[in-house]
């Protein structure tokens, strides 16, 4: 199976830049996925690496290194309604592909 | 319009009873999950369907059944409720992705449905 692991918990302040880690064990990896999820709501796409490096979309970065099963997702000038829940997600080719998710990482950003 | 629907949005059921949860996706895509989600635990797969004849068992498929009765339509029923189904369920789909092209074949959520078992 595999092994997806991020932090519980993480505080921010408005306007700082947070860093939220994943890494994973796993073989047959096919893609890495950061998802947003606000209390009692869906989990909603953020960002898609397959190769090493970064990718960024606004305010949002993604950084994938693959021989370290290692991920990291960037957020800049932080705001109120970034504190959410934050998922990394897993996925491996075996016959069929489909995403293992991490418990996900809680972001409290405050004033 | 929503892309993914789910119905029922919030359930309150007792122990024994047979209940459904249903999925409904205007995304034309030909994958469906149903997921479970419970704190501390994440995101868990129940069941996965790649096409309307295709059904697979997730991580945690025990005492879940589904039917897809389309492309568009994807139920999961609990035969008979226990309380340790109590949990906030999720229907997902998406296109086929991780290929050469890069296509990430994200996975789209519906709004969730509350379930309690009594």
């Amino acid at each position: 199976g595999q092994n997806i692991d991020q932090p519980t918990e993480m505080t921010a302040t408005e306007g700082a830049i947070v860093q939220i880690n994943c890494t994973y064990q796993t073989s047959g990896f096919n893609g890495l996925f950061w998802y947003q999820q606000h209390a009692g709501e869906a989990p909603t796409f953020l960002s898609y690496n397959v190769l090493d490096g970064l990718e960024e979309k606004g305010r949002f970065s993604s950084f994938l290194s693959r021989s370290k099963g290692y991920s990291y997702l960037l957020l800049k000038e932080l705001q109120m309604k970034d504190s959410a829940s934050y998922l990394c997600a897993v996925r491996v080719i075996s016959g069929y592909s489909t995403l293992t998710f991490g418990k996900g990482t809680m972001l409290l950003v405050s004033p | 319009d929503a892309d993914v629907t789910q119905t029922p949005r919030n359930r309150i059921t007792k122990t024994g009873k047979r209940i459904m949860l249903e999925c409904s996706q205007t995304k034309g895509h030909d994958r469906m999950y149903w997921y479970r989600q419970d704190p501390g635990l994440g995101l868990r797969l129940i069941y996965y369907s790649f096409d309307v004849k295709d059904i697979n068992k997730g991580e945690i498929s025990d005492g879940y059944s589904v039917s897809r009765q389309a492309q568009a339509k994807f139920s999961l029923s609990l035969e008979s409720a226990i309380p340790n189904q109590t949990a906030l369920y999720f229907c997902a789909t998406s296109d086929f992705g991780g290929g050469a092209d890069g296509t990430p074949g994200e996975q789209f959520f519906g709004p969730g449905t509350r379930l309690t078992v009594l």
